[in-house]
Order: structure tokens, then sequence, then C-alpha cells
């Protein structure tokens, strides 16, 4: 079946340096991807996504780019803020589907 | 206005008990989904209603009961409870199926079994 693995956490960076989070996925087709961002005390809110091979979503200086050839949605951004500490989830979701699928997620804390 | 709110925000009760939880959307969403977040902050769906319609139910205990009265709705029994159950229980609603299917999430609502 479908599935998503990503990177595991946490990461810890310093505000300013560059982040990659790591994900890929297994799926028959041509699944939509994403990236969600949870918050502390939070619920999750979409982040960015992508619905074709090499889209590239991006959203508040993250991106990721679908790239079939690897099946992988590998999230990054080139100066992380403190306020960017959260957990990230990679998911996806079949063509005409209703499953949304995600990953372990990934707890990223940044230093100041 | 809170698109998807879910209530209540919190819940302690014993083992054996019954509870629900309630979740309410007014994006005009055709589905919702109850997803269930453990510890490790491990996502699993759990039940999916598309127009008042279960449409995914997974593997999961049969004292957990979803309930759709309309399209805007999608509540949550769970009889006899266990400790495993405690968790955070996230409501979720998206358009249908014909589109991306980006979700909504509600604020989640804890539950802890004692």
């Amino acid at each position: 079946g479908d599935s998503v693995t990503q990177m595991e956490g946490p990461v810890t960076l310093s505000e300013e340096a560059f982040l990659t989070i790591n994900c890929t996925y297994t799926a028959t087709g041509y699944p939509s991807l994403f990236w969600y961002v949870q918050y502390p005390g939070e619920g999750l809110q979409l982040l960015l996504k992508a619905t074709k091979a090499d889209d590239k979503g991006s959203n508040k200086g993250f991106e990721a780019t679908y790239r079939k050839e690897t099946t992988s949605f590998h999230l990054e951004k080139g100066s992380v803020q403190v306020s960017d500490s959260a957990v990230y989830f990679c998911a996806l979701r079949a063509t005409g589907g209703f499953k949304t699928i995600f990953g372990a997620g990934t707890r990223l804390f940044v230093k100041a | 206005d809170t698109a998807v709110s879910q209530t209540p925000k919190y819940l302690v009760t014993q083992m054996g008990n019954d509870k629900s939880i309630k979740c309410e959307q007014n994006l005009g969403h055709d589905t919702m989904y109850w997803y269930k977040q453990d510890s490790k902050k491990f996502l699993k769906i759990m039940f999916s209603y598309n127009n008042k319609e279960l449409i995914i139910n997974e593997t999961v205990p049969n004292r957990f009961s979803p309930k759709s009265p309309d399209k805007a709705h999608l509540n949550l029994h769970i009889n006899s409870l266990e400790l495993g159950d405690s968790a955070v229980y996230f409501c979720a609603s998206s358009l249908g199926q014909g589109e991306t299917g980006e979700l909504f999430f509600g604020e989640g609502s804890r539950l802890t079994v004692l």
C-alpha cells in the first residue's frame, strides 16, 4: 500500500541555518504531495503542496519539489527562525482518493 | 470564525466510561475525518464521511462509533474507554474526491484515560 517515510527527528538548528527534511513516498499512480506543520498545542495546517511531477510548492520561505524519478518531496528552507520550531509532516493523497497518508513527523527545534 | 471546531478540547476520564467528541466545520466541505495522534505524534486515520456516508473505516475497535448527522458535523463516540485510547483526536475536513484534498484540521481533543 501507499506509504510515506520521512527523516527521524528531532532536528536541532541554530537560527539562520539551512533546513532540509527528507521525505520519500511509495504510491501507485501520481499522488498529490503535501507538507503540513503542527505548532505546539495546535492542529496541523497545510504548509505547501504539489500535485504533479516537477511542481514546486512554496510558502513562508519553505519549498519542496515533487520528484517522481526519486519518489521524493524534500522540504527546504534557506534560513530558519525560532518561530519555525514545530513538527513537520510529509503526506500523500492518491488522485481521486479520500485517504491522506502521513509520515511519522519530524520535530524541528531552532535555537536563538 | 473557526473553520473546524471540536469540543471538548480536553477530556479526563476513568477506564470503562463512555465519552463523545463533537466536530463542526463551516467551510462547506463534503468530507470529514477523524484522526488519532499518539504520544509520538504519529497520525492515523480512523474514519471518513463523504456527504454523510461512511467511506473510510480503518481497523479501529468497534468501541469507536462515528456519526455524521449532516455534512457539517462529525461526532465520535467511544464506549468502555481503555488506557490505550489516551491520545489527541483530530477532526479534519476537505473538499470532495475530485479535488487535491488539502485537509483543514481542528485544534484537537486531548483524551486522557486514567
